[in-house]
């Protein structure tokens, strides 16, 4: 079974700082989602990542995809306290697998 | 935008009750998803389904018995509730046809069992 290690598990930074926090895998990675869940709501889709090395942005959040596929990292710049939440990453199984297997998370706080 | 209805926000149970979580989606998906949500544990996926009346064991069934009778609708049950079984549920659908398309999630059923 594929092992998804998030890191750091908990976080509380500053309003405006930056931040980044890290999804490792146990083995390659088919393609990788990003998710963020908010207090008293299910989790939502950031984005997808496919390709090693691929680099998304949305907004203020930069997301990597590791060359080898076994690594991906969300880099937040200048926190704002609408980003407090839960920020999951997610590995879709092999094609016509349905299965999803979600790292622990990383539960991040800002503060205002 | 797609919509996915748990019935129930928080629920409190007394340990050997018969419990049914339901959750129904609006985007006419095939797949349906339940998980639970512990913390340090993140979402461990308990069953999910491809079609009307299928289903397929995830990584912690026991304990649990799920019912697909209309596509809109799946339900998750716990035939005798124990103690182990209180946390957050979480229901899912997607569409079918690969990995990348996303997970769309209820906002959760908190259950507690005494």
């Amino acid at each position: 079974t594929q092992l998804l290690e998030q890191s750091p598990q908990f976080l509380s930074i500053q309003e405006g700082e930056n931040l980044t926090v890290y999804c490792n895998s146990s083995s390659v990675f088919s393609s990788l989602q990003w998710y963020r869940q908010e207090p008293g709501e299910g989790p939502v889709l950031l984005v997808t990542v496919v390709t090693g090395g691929e680099v998304k942005k949305l907004k203020r959040l930069t997301f990597q995809f590791g060359d080898a596929r076994k690594d991906s990292s969300l880099h937040i710049t200048a926190a704002q306290p609408g980003d407090t939440g839960l920020y999951l990453c997610a590995d879709p199984a092999n094609f016509g697998n349905e299965k999803l297997t979600f790292g622990t998370g990383t539960r991040l706080t800002i503060i205002p | 935008d797609v919509k996915v209805t748990q019935s129930s926000r928080y629920l409190v149970k007394r340990t050997g009750e018969k419990v049914f979580l339901e959750c129904v989606q609006d985007m006419d998906h095939e797949n349906m998803f339940w998980y639970r949500q512990d913390p340090g544990l993140g979402l461990r996926l308990i069953y999910f389904s491809y079609d009307v009346k299928m289903k397929e064991k995830g990584d912690i069934p026991e304990g649990y018995s799920v019912s697909r009778e209309k596509k809109e609708r799946f339900s998750l049950i716990l035939e005798s509730a124990s103690t182990n079984q209180t946390s957050m549920y979480l229901c899912a659908s997607k569409v079918p046809g690969g990995g990348n398309s996303p997970l769309h999630f209820g906002n959760g059923t908190r259950l507690t069992v005494t």
